[in-house]
């Protein structure tokens, strides 16, 4: 069984040009979760999505930060006009729907963005 | 809100000595509590987790109890191995309407040396 898959695992952009991160969730899985890691730092929050819908979006930037979960396909974290503090590693996690209220997420290798 | 807070690293032990790495939460209601390891380069794997209060989490040697009355999850290990070098990660999971998102510790970079 697969686990998480996340991909590319390192993307270059240099400012101003669009990022685009793409997850995977294990099979069967049906709920997504973004986080965002800073050098040094823990991780953060960012969205939780279910299929074709965004279910918390607290800890998403207002601005050019967008995440959808299609009907079919990956998981996208897209980021527009990338900066150099956009420079991070992104984690995506997947869950499956449980009735027992301890969800375990699963994490994928993430993707590490470097912005030029 | 809720939230993490877990001692400050790095740690640097020699091999076989007792690992202890504090944890404390903040959290309205009954969360769920993790402790996540993250190697050099890689994503995060799941080390061990407790679900209610006294249940002890355990695997590959650590372990960790939920202790309700200290809003305590330390993480412990008898003796640790080289291959123990990683960044560990306590976080606590809130089950609410937010859809069990995950809240994360700032990580503790243990070393171990031969």
């Amino acid at each position: 069984n697969a686990g998480v898959m996340q991909n590319p695992r390192h993307l270059v952009r240099r400012r101003g040009q669009e990022a685009r991160l793409r997850c995977s969730p294990m099979k069967g899985h049906s709920h997504v979760y973004w986080y965002r890691q800073l050098p040094e730092e823990g991780l953060k929050f960012m969205v939780y999505l279910q299929k074709e819908n965004i279910i918390d979006e607290s800890g998403m930037p207002k601005e050019r930060f967008s995440a959808e979960f299609p009907k079919e396909g990956p998981s996208i974290l897209r980021i527009q006009q990338v900066v150099r503090g956009d420079s991070a590693a992104y984690f995506c996690a997947s869950s499956p729907r449980s009735s027992q209220g301890s969800e375990t997420q699963y994490f994928g290798p993430g993707t590490r963005l470097l912005v030029l | 809100g809720n939230s993490v807070t877990q001692m400050e690293g790095p740690v640097t032990l020699s091999e076989e000595a007792f690992l202890t790495i504090n944890c404390t939460y903040t959290a309205t209601g009954y969360p769920s509590l993790f402790w996540y390891v993250q190697y050099p380069g890689e994503g995060l794997q799941l080390l061990l987790k407790a679900t209610k209060a006294d249940d002890k989490g355990s695997n590959k040697g650590f372990e960790a109890t939920y202790r309700k009355e200290t809003t305590s999850f330390h993480l412990e290990k008898g003796s640790v191995q080289v291959s123990d070098s990683a960044v560990y990660f306590c976080a606590l999971s809130d089950g609410g309407a937010g859809g069990f998102k995950t809240i994360f510790g700032a990580g503790t970079r243990l070393f171990v040396k031969a």
